[in-house]
């Protein structure tokens, strides 16, 4: 158990629809990044917030955002679904030490549009 | 763009024998690899990490991984395979300016143990 949780462990939903996957970090993690793994894609670098704020970037879509709240937890919202957003959404929470940093995985959640 | 390569997307060993999963990076600065293993519906798990120092590293499970720099690998060896071993592997490189940081991952190793 790595001590980073996601709700839910499952979710199915229909396309055209909007779904929020949320994250705690382990305690005392102040840094909270997000994952997509497909078939097709691999695993695919989101997003990293960092004590509240935005701090990277990656191939995310505009049709999904994310926000790290006050607590620290995150959510990863996902709108107008579509069927190749099906997908494993990991999130990961470091507690970041610079170059020693190391990031520690939840269960995931699997999505799946249908 | 730092990046990674695994080589061979299936590995098939005998249980008993040595274990070899390999992955070459690419960086234009010191590199920071990790190996993490996915086990059957599960999430990703840290096997070990390489940041700075010795180039040996002993992870978990007995799974220990080599920096060449040299080479530019990063590979991944165990003595002696065992059959919960079967799982897919995937080998990472950080990247991180500031606080801003991410992980690119290569695109996975499936081992197959078999008696």
């Amino acid at each position: 158990d790595s001590g980073v949780t996601q709700t839910p462990k499952h979710l199915i939903t229909a396309t055209g629809q909007r779904v929020t996957l949320r994250c705690s970090p382990r305690s005392g993690d102040l840094s909270v990044y997000w994952y997509q793994q497909s078939l097709d894609q691999g695993l695919q670098f989101l997003i990293q917030y960092y004590n509240g704020e935005e701090r990277a970037k990656g191939n995310i879509l505009e049709r999904f955002s994310a926000q790290q709240f006050p607590d620290l937890h995150s959510e990863l919202n996902l709108s107008s679904l579509e069927l190749g957003d099906s997908a494993l959404y990991f999130c990961a929470s470091s507690v970041y030490r610079g170059r020693e940093d190391t990031q520690y995985f939840g269960p995931g959640t699997r999505l799946t549009v249908l | 763009a730092q990046s990674v390569t695994q080589l061979g997307s299936h590995v098939s060993v005998s249980e008993g024998a040595l274990v070899l999963l390999r992955c070459n990076y690419s960086s234009s600065v010191p590199p920071y690899l990790f190996w993490y293993v996915q086990y059957p519906n599960q999430g990703l798990q840290l096997l070990l990490k390489y940041t700075t120092g010795a180039t040996l590293v002993k992870g978990i499970n007995g799974f220990e991984a080599e920096f060449k720099k040299s080479e530019t690998s990063f590979h991944l060896t165990k003595p002696s395979a065992h059959m919960s071993d079967a799982a897919e592997y995937f080998c990472a490189v950080r990247t991180y300016t500031g606080t801003a940081s991410k992980l690119t991952f290569g695109t996975g190793t499936r081992l197959q143990v078999t008696l």
